[in-house]
């Protein structure tokens, strides 16, 4: 199994940058970086993916790490509807291999 | 619509019953999945469709489960003689193939009493 390593929950507050860590060091060459969040009550939502290069979409930016065993998921400015647990998952560029969710980081953002 | 349906969005049965919940991928998506997930709990990969074929199903819990696909498009997930433990939301996914971006359904909750 692809396994990352997150943190449990991290708090922000709104407005503020917020910067959420993921580890994970069995990444093999081929592997891209997804990053995936669900909100309340609603299907995960796909957020950004990358290889090797930094990466910046109307979401959030991705950093990778130069060994590429961690990475960091950037969104600029928290907002309320930001709060949501966000997953890291590491798998291969062919459609078929499927993503495998571990339990992510709850995202807290305060008024 | 333009993205992923699920049908029913809720469903309540009796332990015992056959249920079977539909999904409905993003036209032109020949990839599709279905995830589990348990309250409280992450996502729990079930079964992969590329086109008709199912090339992984090694995430289905038991031989109650079952699923199929049909013209490369609607999917139906069932469980036969559900129990307690099979009551979670049923997520459905589809790919249009590129690396990994998966859109997914708001799910399909089922409990069973």
């Amino acid at each position: 199994d692809a396994k990352t390593t997150q943190p449990n929950s991290m708090e922000s507050n709104e407005e503020e940058p917020v910067h959420l860590p993921c580890n994970h060091s069995t990444i093999s060459g081929t592997d891209y970086i997804h990053w995936y969040r669900q909100l309340p009550s609603q299907g995960p939502e796909y957020v950004i993916h990358g290889l090797t290069s930094n990466v910046n979409n109307r979401m959030a930016s991705l950093a990778i790490a130069e060994d590429r065993k961690s990475s960091t998921l950037i969104l600029h400015r928290a907002t309320l509807r930001d709060a949501a647990v966000y997953y890291c998952i590491h798998a291969k560029k062919s459609s078929g291999d499927k993503l495998t969710f571990g339990t992510g980081t709850r995202l807290a953002v305060r008024p | 619509g333009a993205g992923v349906s699920q049908s029913p969005s809720n469903k309540v049965t009796e332990k015992g019953k056959d249920v079977e919940l539909r999904c409905d991928p993003i036209s032109g998506h020949t990839a599709l999945y279905w995830y589990r997930q348990s309250l409280g709990q992450g996502l729990e990969f079930l079964i992969y469709f590329q086109g008709n074929s199912a090339p992984d199903k090694s995430g289905l819990p038991s031989d109650r489960f079952s699923a199929e696909r049909t013209g490369g498009s609607v999917s139906t997930l069932t469980i036969q003689r559900t129990q307690q433990e099979d009551s979670a939301v049923y997520l459905c996914a589809s790919s249009g193939g590129g690396p990994g971006e998966l859109f997914f359904g708001e799910g399909s909750r089922l409990t069973v009493l």
